[in-house]
């Protein structure tokens, strides 16, 4: 029953830093989301990748890359790491187009000093 | 461009109360409405998922109903417990798109 897969759970960056957000989802899900959640803003989606080998900008992609490596795995790649970018960020998986619900992972907490 | 809001941001009530939040959207072209509960700390549970062509959905204590042509959503707690609390969230997904568009959610604090 693991679902949707983050790693890691917490991280602290300093700025400037590069690192790689993993999440991997064992539902055999087309669509793949990574959002970000900060107080009082809800969640914001950054990127989504609809199917295996594609990606697309959400809201929020400034400062960020992704790549869906498979049909399991989408990571989110930070380049350089600014404390704008402090926040929690979650993955979540979806089986298609529509009416399909999405399930999330527990998310990365992400500071940036 | 789809926006979504959620009201009250925070509700107390003493336990075994039966309670309703709300949740609206400016477009409704969507293809479905679903709710999620996220306890603090940790991520989104889903708890009900309505598409675009029905009215309602049940799931024990929860009800969820939609109203697509005014654009609101309501989930509807019975007899509500202090393991209800939490804050509830809704996401609306928007039809042509992938996307699903949160609101800021309701931060519910159930009373023993």
């Amino acid at each position: 029953n693991a679902g949707v897969t983050q790693t890691p759970k917490f991280q602290v960056l300093k700025t400037g830093q590069s690192m790689t957000l993993q999440c991997a989802q064992d539902m055999n899900h087309n669509s793949m989301y990574w959002y970000r959640q900060d107080p009082g803003m809800g969640l914001r989606l950054i990127y989504y990748s609809a199917s295996e080998g594609t990606t697309d900008k959400g809201e929020v992609p400034n400062g960020y890359n992704v790549s869906r490596l498979n049909k399991r795995e989408f990571s989110l790649r930070l380049e350089s790491a600014a404390p704008s970018q402090t926040s929690v960020y979650f993955c979540a998986s979806s089986g298609g187009y529509n009416n399909q619900p999405q399930h999330f992972g527990d998310g990365t907490r992400l500071s940036i000093l | 461009k789809q926006e979504v809001t959620q009201i009250p941001a925070a509700l107390s009530v003493p336990e075994g109360e039966n309670l309703v939040l709300n949740c609206s959207f400016t477009d409704s072209a969507i293809y479905n409405l679903q709710w999620f509960r996220q306890d603090p700390g940790k991520g989104l549970t889903s708890l009900l998922l309505i598409q675009s062509s029905q009215r309602e959905q049940t799931s024990g204590r929860l009800n969820a109903s939609l109203d697509k042509s005014s654009g609101r959503s309501t989930l509807y707690i019975a007899a509500s417990q202090p393991g209800d609390s939490a804050t509830y969230l809704c996401a609306v997904h928007t039809s042509g798109t992938y996307k699903y568009i949160f609101g800021t959610g309701t931060r519910l604090k159930v009373l023993a």
